[in-house]
């Protein structure tokens, strides 16, 4: 059964910190796997990652994916309390069907 | 705003009942897909339909069903409430099925208290 396991489940750092979130996967046909950020309701996309090595770069965000591992770490550098979020990990199988398997989320806050 | 549409908000609603969630896509988006998320579970993949077609189905109680209409909006009906169905129900869309974008927008969802 395909699976996304995340850790920690969750953190608390001080505004200015750097935190790496941690997404390990298990899933037939992998096609991609994905970061979303959750502050109050909706998630909202950040990466989406499909090959091993390549960093992917927002900001003070980046992440990259270990196709070998079946990992993939999501970095945030010089935290500031808008960071604080439940940090969600996903992966798209190639599969015949669509579905998207979302981890519990990593729930993330950041102290002034 | 991600585009995404869902009413109602909230509903509160007593065990037995039955409910109709509803969800209007992104303008253009085929895809819609249903998740439940409660406290201890996260996201979990209920089902999805691309262009009025179910396309794949997750853990969906029988008691549970969903549509895509021609208009491409969808609703989620659950029937013979429980009160473990009480979650925040998300609908979400993407241009084409997940393996073309991977990105899915995410409405705001829909909570849920069964009491």
């Amino acid at each position: 059964e395909d699976k996304v396991v995340q850790s920690p489940l969750s953190l608390v750092v001080h505004e200015g910190d750097t935190v790496t979130l941690n997404c390990s996967y298990e899933v037939t046909n992998f096609r991609s796997l994905l970061w979303y950020k959750q502050e109050k309701k909706a998630p909202t996309f950040l990466f989406m990652l499909t090959s091993s090595g390549i960093e992917k770069k927002s900001g003070r965000l980046s992440s990259i994916l270990d196709k070998k591992e079946l990992f993939s770490i999501l970095n945030i550098t010089a935290t500031q309390t808008g960071d604080s979020a439940v940090y969600l990990c996903a992966v798209s199988p190639m599969n015949r069907d669509d579905k998207i398997i979302f981890g519990k989320g990593t729930r993330l806050h950041i102290l002034p | 705003d991600s585009g995404v549409t869902q009413t109602p908000k909230h509903l509160i609603t007593a065990t037995g009942q039955r409910v109709t969630l509803r969800c209007s896509p992104r303008s253009g988006d085929l895809s819609v897909y249903w998740y439940q998320q409660s406290l201890d579970q996260g996201l979990q993949f209920l089902i999805q339909y691309y262009n009025g077609e179910e396309r794949a189905k997750g853990n969906i109680l029988e008691r549970f069903s969903a549509q895509q209409f021609p208009d491409l909006h969808s609703e989620l009906n659950l029937s013979s409430l429980e009160l473990g169905d009480s979650a925040l129900y998300f609908c979400a869309s993407s241009p084409r099925t997940s393996g073309n974008t991977g990105e899915l927008f995410f409405g705001e969802g829909s909570r849920l208290t069964v009491l």
